[in-house]
């Protein structure tokens, strides 16, 4: 079956460190992969996309790395601030690319 | 740049009461909205597609009679919940492709609240 997963459901940082977080799916083959910001009670933000013939996208203090041989994107924050909790979702295109599926969610909590 | 609009953000009604919830494209056009719900400490997951001018696509599960969607401009799109159940609470969110969005960049409501007592 096709699943797209996170990590883990929450990760716990200390301000300053960088948040490392993991996107693995199966049984998809992406042109591309996207990551979405989402704080509580709102709707989700995008961050940024990357192809697959991309091995590394940047942002600013954002890194996206997309290997589509183990199936898996990373996602950094590096100098991670308070202001950076918040659920990091990764996002594919699936049936037959006109319909955008979410990952499982990860919970960044950035504390001081 | 784009935005999307939802309305209400957040919403209580009785049990057996229907709920429309509008979405619009502030400053472009929208030929196909999405509409996913989300449950508290779930993903996303998407509920269906929004067609300009033609019926909606459901996906597998979600029945077409009791999410009715209609989307009758370029701007606007509408989710009508009806005969709501306890069941039905959730976290509703519209999103649109502007066209300026290069590679299918999804901009998303701020979602509507759904609470049936």
């Amino acid at each position: 079956s096709q699943k797209i997963e996170q990590n883990s459901e929450a990760l716990n940082i200390q301000e300053g460190k960088t948040a490392t977080l993991t996107c693995n799916y199966t049984n998809y083959s992406p042109a591309y992969l996207q990551w979405y910001r989402q704080d509580p009670g709102r709707g989700p933000v995008f961050l940024l996309l990357i192809r697959e013939n991309e091995k590394e996208k940047r942002k600013e203090r954002l890194k996206v790395t997309f290997d589509t041989t183990l199936k898996q994107s990373l996602f950094h924050i590096t100098a991670s601030q308070p202001a950076d909790s918040a659920t990091y979702l990764c996002a594919l295109f699936t049936g037959g690319g006109n319909k955008l599926t979410f990952g499982t969610g990860t919970q960044l909590k950035v504390e001081l | 740049g784009a935005v999307v609009s939802q309305h209400p953000s957040w919403v209580i009604c009785k049990s057996g009461t229907s709920v429309k919830i509008e979405c619009r494209s502030l400053d472009f056009q929208a030929t196909t909205m999405f509409w996913y719900r989300q449950f508290p400490k779930q993903s996303l997951m998407l509920m269906a597609t929004s067609n300009e001018g033609s019926k909606a696509t459901y996906e597998q599960g979600v029945e077409k009679d009791k999410f009715l969607i209609n989307h009758a401009s370029l701007t606007l799109s509408t989710l009508t919940v009806t005969s709501a159940h306890p069941e039905d609470s959730s976290f509703y969110i519209c999103s649109a492709i502007p066209a300026t969005s290069g590679a299918n960049v999804l901009t998303f409501g701020a979602g509507s609240r759904l609470t049936v007592l």
